[in-house]
């Protein structure tokens, strides 16, 4: 089964920090993305990745960066931390064959708290 | 540009009762559709997919869900709702014949099982 593994189940931070979340795909996937995931407002795309060092915008990029450098890895980065950014973080990635009846495969989301 | 509306952010049945989860969508092309289940804390997982094969798609756990092009829905169906059952579950559209095959999801519909 392929694998999608984010490194913090939960997190803390302090308003102003730079916070990194991970994510590690095992199946040589080529895209790879990040959702953020809000009560009554789904899921919305933040940035995602069809190919190393390669990025696109989503629909709510501002306040994040993303990180490429290898293909099994995609960091989200946010510069600086704000309390309107505390949600649930979701992972995803898939073959990437350019279809777009693939399904996503999703890690189980790392729930950030800003303070 | 493609959107889906779930009616409901909440539906609540007693178990053994039918699950009917409202699933609309808005495309400018011939879509695919998905239902994706969120258990509690965990990431989601793909239920169902409808590719165009057949109006009827049967997925995972008993659910089913059904394509009609002229009511532009895509709703999931159960006819005897489990405990196990009681998740958040996405209704999800992307555009085939190419272009953006990132899918849009839904705001999500929280169902709940009552014993």
């Amino acid at each position: 089964d392929v694998k999608v593994t984010q490194s913090s189940r939960y997190l803390v931070k302090r308003t102003g920090e730079k916070v990194f979340l991970e994510c590690v795909q095992d199946m040589d996937h080529e895209n790879m993305f990040w959702y953020r995931q809000d009560p009554g407002l789904g899921l919305r795309l933040i940035y995602f990745s069809y190919d190393v060092k390669m990025k696109e915008k989503g629909d709510i990029p501002e306040g994040y960066s993303v990180s490429r450098e290898k293909k099994e890895r995609f960091s989200l980065i946010l510069e600086s931390a704000s309390t309107n950014q505390t949600s649930m973080y979701l992972c995803a990635s898939n073959k990437g064959q350019g279809l777009s009846n693939e399904k996503l495969f999703f890690g189980s989301g790392t729930q950030l708290s800003v303070l | 540009a493609q959107s889906v509306t779930q009616l409901g952010s909440h539906v609540s049945v007693s178990e053994g009762a039918l699950v009917l989860l409202r699933c609309n969508y808005s495309s400018s092309v011939p879509p695919y559709l998905f239902w994706y289940v969120q258990y509690p804390n965990q990431g989601l997982q793909l239920l169902l997919k409808y590719t165009s094969a057949a109006t009827l798609v049967k997925g995972i756990n008993g659910f089913e869900a059904e394509f009609k092009k002229s009511e532009t829905s895509f709703h999931l169906t159960k006819p005897s709702a489990h405990m196990s059952d009681a998740a958040e579950y996405f209704c999800a559209v992307s555009p085939s014949g190419g272009g953006s095959y990132i899918p849009t999801f839904g705001r999500g519909t929280s169902l709940i099982v009552h014993p």
